[in-house]
C-alpha cells in the first residue's frame, strides 16, 4: 500500500512570511496528526483529526498556525507568520482502525522547515 | 499525564556488540508502548509495540523489547548490532491507542 504523502520535503522562509505543509494519508485512515520536531527533540503532537473533526488542538499555537482537514482526507498546516523558533521538521502520520495494527502510527517523510 | 524519559542521549557501540536503550515511562493507567526507528531524513517507522500479552515483545530487525510494570520501563535490545541499524530511536506512550507522547529519542551509533 502506498504510505503517507507529504510536500514539500524542503522549505526555506524568512520571518514573517507564510506557508503551507500538505499531507495525503495511507487511504482509509481515519486518524491524521501533524507534529512538530524540532532538532535533538522527539516529535510534539500539534493536532489530531478523526476524519474531518479536529480530536485534540490543545498544544496548536493558534495565534499563528491552523491546519485543515476538508474532506476526511487530505490535510494541509499553515503557519502565518513564521518565527525563527518555527525551524522544524513537520512530521504527518495516519492511523488505520485494524485491530492487528492498534495504536501504530503510519509516518510521513516529513516536511523540513528552515525560517532565516 | 504521561511522561516518557529516554535515559541516555547517544549510545556508542561497535558492530556485533549487544545493545540496550533504555525507557522509562509514568502514567496513571495502563498504556499501551512503541518503540520507533528514524533513519536520516526519514519519517518514523514502527519497531515494536506492547498491547498487553506477553511482556517479551519482538520487533522487526532483530529488535526485542521488555515491559516491566514494576519498574515502568520498555527497554529495547539487540543482541548484535549492525552498522545500518545506526539511527534515531523513540520510546513512545499512548492511552488507548490515542494521544501519543513521544522520548526525546536516544541516537544509536554503530561503529565498524
Amino acid at each position: 500500500e502506498a504510505g503517507v504523502a507529504q510536500s514539500p520535503r524542503y522549505k526555506i522562509i524568512e520571518k514573517r512570511q507564510s506557508v503551507a505543509f500538505w499531507c495525503n494519508p495511507i487511504s482509509g485512515h481515519a486518524t491524521l496528526y501533524w507534529y512538530q520536531q524540532i532538532l535533538g527533540q522527539g516529535p510534539k503532537l500539534l493536532i489530531q483529526f478523526q476524519n474531518n473533526g479536529v480530536v485534540d488542538d490543545s498544544q496548536l499555537p493558534k495565534d499563528r498556525f491552523s491546519a485543515e482537514r476538508l474532506k476526511g482526507v487530505d490535510s494541509t498546516l499553515k503557519i502565518q507568520p513564521a518565527k525563527l523558533e518555527d525551524s522544524a521538521v513537520y512530521l504527518c502520520a495516519s492511523r488505520g482502525l485494524e485491530k492487528a495494527k492498534l495504536g501504530e502510527q503510519f509516518f510521513g517523510p516529513g516536511t523540513r522547515l528552515t525560517v532565516l | 499525564a504521561q511522561s516518557v524519559t529516554q535515559l541516555d542521549s547517544q549510545v556508542p557501540v561497535f558492530e556485533e556488540a549487544p545493545v540496550e536503550l533504555r525507557c522509562n515511562y509514568s502514567s496513571s493507567v495502563s498504556v499501551y508502548l512503541f518503540w520507533y526507528v528514524q533513519y536520516p531524513n526519514q519519517g518514523l517507522q514502527l519497531l515494536l509495540k506492547y498491547l498487553s500479552g506477553s511482556t517479551l515483545v519482538k520487533g522487526i530487525n532483530g529488535f526485542e523489547a521488555e515491559f516491566n510494570k514494576s519498574q515502568t520501563s520498555f527497554h529495547l535490545r539487540k543482541p548484535s548490532v549492525h552498522i545500518s541499524d545506526t539511527a534515531e530511536y523513540f520510546c513512545a506512550v499512548s492511552r488507548g491507542g490515542f494521544k501519543t507522547i513521544f522520548g526525546a529519542g536516544t541516537r544509536l551509533f554503530v561503529k565498524a
